[in-house]
């Protein structure tokens, strides 16, 4: 099993749609998730942490489900500017340093 | 600030050739990593440092080298480029190896490996 998990999409919805993407993780003592948003042929860049049960942040909602293993990252009114790849992102030990175990990504396109 | 920088933008290299891709961050960040991305693997690391003077490898270390002499550099050595080398590399930078950092990631290097 990979440890970050994502459907690859991609998600096509209408503009104002609701839109959720769920990813799993198997490292069961993960403590800080993240989603990071990466449009194509850029830098990935920060979009939400999540620390505790869950995370809001305007239209972004992360909620994560520590028993089942998995984050999921909800988006209303979806915009045009949305589109774009969405990586979930667990963090973990790695010897001195840290280690960002990085999802392939899930590809969300909003459409007029 | 010009945050995390990284050249050259786009590369191509023949089997055997070496290369070095910069990396540079006017943060006075202490962490700094490397990473490629590969279709529908996510980002893997490759090496990281924590301060100046110390660097480890990471997941993916084989056939690549680094240094890191100065705060704000981290250059990315490929010693004998190799196809499978054929890659996007970004190199990240937080102010800590703590987990809960925000990393910065530079702009990317496209390699391409004939």
């Amino acid at each position: 099993r990979k440890e970050v998990e994502q459907d690859p999409g991609p998600f096509n919805v209408p503009e104002g749609a609701t839109v959720a993407f769920n990813c799993t993780y198997s490292n069961s003592a993960s403590q800080s998730f993240f989603w990071y948003r990466q449009d194509c042929r850029k830098e990935p860049k920060l979009l939400m942490s999540v620390y505790s049960s869950g995370n809001e942040d305007g239209r972004f909602t992360a909620q994560l489900n520590r028993a089942s293993q998995y984050i999921s990252l909800l988006i209303r009114d979806s915009k045009l500017s949305d589109s774009a790849t969405y990586l979930c992102v667990v963090p973990a030990r790695y010897n001195a340093g840290n280690m960002l175990t990085f999802g392939g990504g899930t590809r969300l396109m909003v459409k007029p | 600030n010009a945050g995390v920088t990284q050249t050259p933008k786009f590369q191509v290299l023949k089997t055997g050739q070496s290369m070095t891709l910069q990396c540079a961050q006017d943060m006075n960040h202490e962490y700094m990593s490397w990473y490629r991305q590969d279709p529908g693997m996510g980002l893997r690391l490759i090496h990281y440092s924590v301060g100046a003077g110390i660097t480890d490898q990471g997941e993916v270390p084989n056939g690549y080298n680094v240094s890191r002499s100065t705060t704000e550099d981290f250059p990315l050595r490929l010693l004998s480029a190799a196809p499978s080398q054929t890659s996007v590399y970004f190199c990240a930078s937080s102010y800590t190896s703590s987990f809960r950092e925000t990393q910065y990631f530079g702009p990317g290097t496209r390699l391409l490996v004939l």
